[in-house]
């Protein structure tokens, strides 16, 4: 176990609909970074928050959104979801920037 | 896009053989870390590098890293089937925290 929790599990949804991942980082760490994983693309990182501003950016589509909220946990917005945003998005969570990267569970979306 | 190319791509072993996995990235790094995921579970952090270091060992793995030949690998020793997984390389460089994974090496291990 990470540290890092992540809700829900699973998502299954429709095309053209909204959903909300959440995560909760370590104890102490102040980055928040969101990543997905699919067959086709592998691990793409998305976006990373430090300590509720944003730091850098990915291949994150304008679709998606995110942000860190002052508690530190963080949520991941997706719009309009087509059939190919289908992955697994993790969570991950770090002390700073250079450090280590531990990631939470995942959260399986399966859009239909 | 990949900045790292793990290989092999696909390894197999016996219970209590050495597994070695090695990584080639393209680009200058600041560090650079390993992760276990098994199947279609979370990325279980091995070990980090940083890229002023050229060996650091955790239990049963050894990674090493060459910065001149941009490549690094993973040696684990005395595999168990426990350890029937996917790793992956991912690195980092001084722009961020974006890490950049490879593809991943798939080791299963025999009893």
């Amino acid at each position: 176990d990470s540290g890092v929790t992540q809700t829900p599990k699973h998502l299954i949804t429709a095309t053209g609909q909204r959903v909300t991942l959440r995560c909760s980082p370590r104890s102490g760490d102040l980055s928040v970074y969101w990543y997905q994983q699919s067959l086709d693309q592998g691990l793409q990182f998305l976006i990373q928050y430090y300590n509720g501003e944003e730091r850098a950016k990915g291949n994150i589509l304008e679709r998606f959104s995110a942000q860190q909220f002052p508690d530190l946990h963080s949520e991941l917005n997706l719009s309009s979801l087509e059939l190919g945003d289908s992955a697994l998005y993790f969570c991950a969570s770090g002390f700073s920037t250079y450090n280590e990267q531990f990631f939470g569970p995942g959260t399986r979306l399966t859009v239909l | 896009s990949q900045q790292g190319e793990e290989d092999p791509q696909a390894l197999s072993i016996q219970e209590g053989e050495n597994a070695t996995m090695n990584c080639s990235y393209k680009t200058s790094i600041n560090n650079l870390q390993w992760y276990r995921q098994n199947s279609g579970r979370g990325l279980v952090h091995l070990i980090l590098i940083r890229s002023n270091e050229r060996e650091k060992h955790s239990g049963r793995l050894r990674v090493t890293l060459d910065t001149s030949k941009k490549s690094s690998s993973l040696l684990i020793t005395a595999s168990r089937a426990a350890d029937t997984a996917s790793y992956f390389c991912a690195t980092g460089n001084n722009q961020g925290g974006k890490l950049i994974f490879g593809q991943g090496t798939e080791l299963s291990v025999k009893p």
